[in-house]
């Protein structure tokens, strides 16, 4: 159980698209899910906090315009990287906290390359 | 949320048991004590979680002393596919967040 899921699990794209990325909480409902990034020999750096239904909480310095998230139901939130520029190459990893439990569920990651 | 403070790499052989301490001295009444397993290009893994004093289950140990500024992970006898990077974090029953720190980069050796 508390399986995530996220695809694409790599993406390369020229700079200045949009790049969507997905993150679905398998097997359970998930109330909030996070949105960080992993540069390399980094550690996991959150970017957002995302609840169903609501505005995502963006940490400080991360660009809410550009980091687009959506979390339009208990088991999906989106991640689109607008206007994509190479320093944006990273992993980009989310997870889900299932409703009343304090522990989160990783997904596996998406690796971005942004040429 | 409270600070973790672990150290950088261990080094360790297959078939060895392999503790790792963490350290959080402003650690407050409701926060637990989670440790995370993460292997190259892949997301984090849950491995064990505690309040106080001992927890365990079919994958490791982790003891808690009674002040609980501190905890230790223990891993029985490691294999090679032990080699990865160990998070502790520590956070409240509601906590919202997770902060991360640089984690303990372990390397099981034949």
């Amino acid at each position: 159980g508390a399986v995530v899921s996220q695809h694409p699990s790599w993406v390369i794209c020229k700079s200045g698209t949009s790049v969507k990325i997905e993150c679905r909480s398998l097997d359970f409902q998930a109330t909030t899910m996070f949105w960080y990034r992993q540069f390399p020999k980094q550690s996991l750096m959150l970017m957002a906090t995302s609840n169903e239904g609501s505005k995502a909480t963006y940490e400080q310095g991360v660009e809410k315009d550009k980091f687009l998230i959506n979390h339009a139901s208990l088991t999906l939130s989106t991640l689109t990287v607008t206007s994509a520029h190479p320093e944006d190459s990273s992993f980009y990893i989310c997870s889900a906290r299932i409703r009343g439990q304090e522990t989160q569920y990783f997904g596996p990651g998406t690796r971005l390359l942004v040429l | 949320l409270a600070k973790t403070t672990q150290p950088i790499s261990m080094d360790s052989y297959e078939g060895q048991e392999v503790n790792i301490t963490c350290s959080h001295n402003n650690i407050a009444t409701n926060d637990y004590i989670t440790w995370y397993q993460q292997f190259p290009s892949q997301g984090p893994r849950f491995i064990i979680q505690g309040y106080k004093t001992k927890v365990t289950n079919e994958v490791a140990s982790l003891f808690i002393p009674a002040d609980r500024k501190s905890s230790t992970l223990s891993l029985p006898r490691v294999s090679l596919s032990d080699t990865a990077v160990y998070y502790c974090l520590v956070g409240d029953t509601g906590f919202q967040k997770l902060v991360f720190g640089t984690g303990t980069r372990l390397l099981v050796s034949p």
